[in-house]
C-alpha cells in the first residue's frame, strides 16, 4: 500500500497566487515526522518544511506551511504569493517511528508557475 | 553555510563496469543516506550509517555496497553495473537521533549506463 499518496501529477498557479499541494499518507506509528522537499529542473533535493507528528502547531517557513491535519493524515504544502522559481517537482516525504530514519517519498505533484 | 557534496556530478559507465560515488557530509553530520532516483520516480532508501555502522538498509542490490569512513564520508560501490542502474543517486546527511533529523541532500550523480 502507499505510504504517502500526492494525488496531484501536476498543476498550475498563477504568480503571485497561493497553491496548495496536497500530500496524505499511511502509518501506525505515533511518532513520525512529515517533510516536504522540492526538485527543480536541475535535479537537486531541497528541503522545504517539516512538521512532527507530536507538533500542535502548522509549521511554517517563510512563504511555505505546513497543513497538517492529524485525524485525515493529510499534509498539505502551501506556497504563498507563487513566483517563477517555484516551479519545480514537490515532494511530500515520511519518516516513520523512532527505529528508522529513511524517509519514503511520494510520487511528487510538478507545479508550473504562469506569468 | 557548507553543504553536502557529491562527486562526480555525472558518470557514465557501460555495462558490467563498475562505479564509485562519494558523499561528504555537512559538518557535524554524523549520518549518511543514499537513495536512488529512476527516471520520472521518486526517490527509494537505498542504505544508510551511522558511526562508520550501517543503520538501516532498504532496496539496495547485492552488486552494490556502501560504508561510511573515520571523516564520515561515504562511498557507494556499484558493480556489474546494468542498464536499470542509470538513475540519479542522492546522498544526505542529518544529525543523527535529533528530533527533527531533517536530511539535507547533496546535488546528486546523475549514472548513466550504455
Amino acid at each position: 500500500a502507499q505510504k504517502i499518496t500526492q494525488t496531484q501529477p501536476g498543476m498550475f498557479v498563477q504568480e503571485k497566487e497561493a497553491v496548495t499541494l496536497d500530500c496524505t499518507y499511511d502509518t501506525s506509528d505515533q511518532s513520525y515526522g512529515l517533510f516536504w522537499y522540492k526538485q527543480p529542473s536541475s535535479g537537486e533535493m531541497i528541503f522545504l518544511i517539516y512538521q512532527g507528528s507530536y507538533d500542535e502547531q502548522n509549521a511554517t517557513e517563510g512563504r511555505y506551511s505546513l497543513n497538517f491535519q492529524k485525524a485525515r493524515k493529510s499534509a498539505n504544502l502551501v506556497i504563498s504569493a507563487s513566483q517563477l522559481g517555484d516551479s519545480a517537482m514537490y515532494f511530500c516525504a515520511m519518516r516513520e517511528g523512532d527505529s528508522s530514519y529513511k524517509l519514503i517519498f511520494g510520487s511528487g505533484t510538478r507545479l508550473l508557475v504562469r506569468p | 553555510a557548507a553543504g553536502v557534496i557529491q562527486s562526480p556530478r555525472h558518470l557514465i559507465k557501460e555495462k558490467r563496469e563498475t562505479a564509485t560515488l562519494k558523499c561528504y557530509p555537512i559538518p557535524r553530520h554524523d549520518t549518511v543516506y543514499w537513495y536512488q532516483q529512476g527516471p520520472g520516480q521518486d526517490p527509494q532508501f537505498l542504505i544508510s550509517f551511522y558511526e562508520k555502522m550501517q543503520s538501516d538498509k532498504g532496496s539496495i542490490p547485492d552488486r552494490f555496497s556502501a560504508q561510511q569512513f573515520s571523516d564520515y564520508h561515504s562511498e557507494l560501490n556499484m558493480s556489474s553495473l546494468e542498464l536499470g542502474d542509470s538513475a540519479l543517486y542522492f546522498c544526505a546527511s542529518s544529525p543523527y537521533r535529533v528530533a527533527k533529523n531533517i536530511q539535507y541532500f547533496g546535488a546528486g550523480t546523475r549514472l548513466s549506463v550504455l
